[in-house]
């Protein structure tokens, strides 16, 4: 069976400073895709950024890039030059082809000013 | 937002009462999911379906039935609601891209008394 583990339920970072969140998954399989969600104190779940497994390079969309670490199952989330937006829950999640997707916990993040 | 609607937006209800959730898409997708979420447990699936009358269960189905009779609509029933499945409700579709991405509702928060 999948699983997503977040090994952080809660973390903090002084606004415009960087954070990671970390994400470690375990599965057999080969070709896969993994997220990461936001979620804001408005509950609506935003897609912040995807990778799929058979990319080499690190998906990149603006302020927020992965780590992504095959072999060692990782996919964990920078956000640099933190802003006060940016504070939320943040759900890696990991998905086999056409299956359906699986979350991890969570990590809540706070932005300190 | 994928043009994903959810219906109510927040219910209380008493214990024992029948209570359906709604929701709505404007994009004609094939893959619909329900989810609930609690506080230390992230999301997890309850029922999917991959179709009009295609319907099958996740991970925290029991308690739960659903029903699609047409491609817009996929509605969850609670046949008798207990204090346990107060919660969040999210809705989500799924794009047929190669990443094949969910994308969520506005949830709805349900509280049974």
């Amino acid at each position: 069976a999948q699983t997503v583990t977040q090994s952080q339920p809660e973390m903090s970072v002084q606004e415009a400073e960087t954070v990671t969140l970390s994400c470690t998954y375990d599965t057999s399989e080969s070709d896969y895709y993994l997220f990461w969600y936001k979620q804001p104190p408005s509950r609506q779940m935003i897609l912040v950024i995807r990778q799929e497994a058979y990319k080499q390079q690190n998906a990149t969309e603006n302020r927020f890039s992965v780590n992504f670490q095959k072999a060692a199952k990782s996919f964990s989330l920078k956000i640099s030059d933190s802003q006060l937006g940016d504070a939320a829950m943040y759900f890696c999640a990991f998905q086999i082809r056409d299956d359906k997707i699986i979350f991890g916990k969570g990590t809540r993040l706070h932005i300190l000013p | 937002d994928a043009g994903i609607t959810q219906s109510p937006r927040h219910k209380v209800t008493e214990t024992g009462t029948p209570v359906t959730l709604r929701c709505h898409q404007t994009e004609n997708h094939r893959y619909m999911y329900w989810y609930r979420q609690d506080p230390g447990h992230g999301l997890r699936l309850i029922h999917y379906s991959y179709g009009v009358k295609d319907t099958d269960k996740g991970e925290v189905s029991d308690g739960y039935s659903v029903s699609r009779s047409k491609t817009e609509d996929f509605l969850l029933t609670l046949e008798s609601a207990t204090s346990s499945q107060t919660s969040v409700y999210f809705c989500a579709i799924r794009y047929s891209n190669i990443y094949n991405e969910q994308f969520f509702g506005p949830g709805t928060r349900l509280t049974v008394l």
